[in-house]
């Protein structure tokens, strides 16, 4: 049950597009499209953001989108806003029924 | 509107048990799994475990495993995290998750979180 790889930082000026990858093997993100986001803002909760590796939830901006190839999952941030400076985390369902989350990526909003 | 709270959380000392519960209101809670997540102090999270809706199957992420038990009461609507055997490393905020798609993994609601602090 290793952590997912996730970069520590990613930052862009607003108005940019950012993209945080989120690698695992095969035996996670890799085995299932089951691979999910979460922002979470320091003190708080995490919220969900990406589903199922590109459904978005009612209510989230449509500038989040998600997208996997082979063994890395991705979220690219598109029109990069103040309020979307924060912690974001990959997490995936894995082979022996457990779930496994990134390593977390702090994203800056220059 | 879906709601989830924690309780229990609290100092303890290395070695002995702390229950936590989450309650759980604004859906059927019977119809979803439900998981446990931490983050220590400053650092990621980390899934813990998940209980299906029923109650029948569950798993723990492999620090956990044979000292925590989850547990859920369909009637009170609450889930439950036993915690024996305390580790300095346990030290978290433990937060309570519904699992929002049968069983994929992935956590639509959050609780607020409860911190357990394992220290002598």
């Amino acid at each position: 049950q290793s952590a997912l790889t996730q970069p520590a930082s990613v930052s862009g000026s607003p108005g940019q597009s950012i993209t945080i990858s989120c690698t695992g093997t095969s035996s996670d993100v890799g085995g299932y499209n089951y691979v999910s986001w979460y922002q979470q803002h320091p003190g708080k909760a995490p919220k969900l953001m990406i589903y199922d590796v590109s459904n978005r939830p009612l209510g989230v901006s449509d500038r989040f989108s998600g997208s996997k190839s082979g063994y890395t999952a991705s979220l690219t941030i598109s029109g990069l806003q103040a309020e979307d400076e924060a912690d974001y985390y990959c997490s995936s369902y894995t082979n022996t029924f457990t779930g496994v989350f990134g390593t977390g990526t702090k994203v800056t909003v220059l | 509107q879906v709601q989830l709270v924690e309780s229990g959380g609290g100092v303890v000392q290395p070695g002995r048990s702390l229950r936590l519960s989450c309650g759980a209101s604004g859906f059927t809670f019977s119809d979803y799994g439900m998981h446990w997540v931490r983050q220590a102090p400053g650092k990621g999270l980390e899934w813990v475990a998940v209980i299906w809706f029923d109650g029948t199957n569950e798993n723990y992420a492999d620090s956990v495993k044979g000292r925590f038990t989850i547990s859920r009461d369909n009637v009170k609507d609450t889930l439950y995290l036993q915690m024996s055997s305390l580790r300095a490393e346990d030290t978290a905020v433990y937060y309570c998750a519904r699992d929002g798609g049968y069983s994929r993994y992935y956590f639509d609601y959050w609780g607020q979180g409860t911190l357990v602090a394992v220290s002598s």
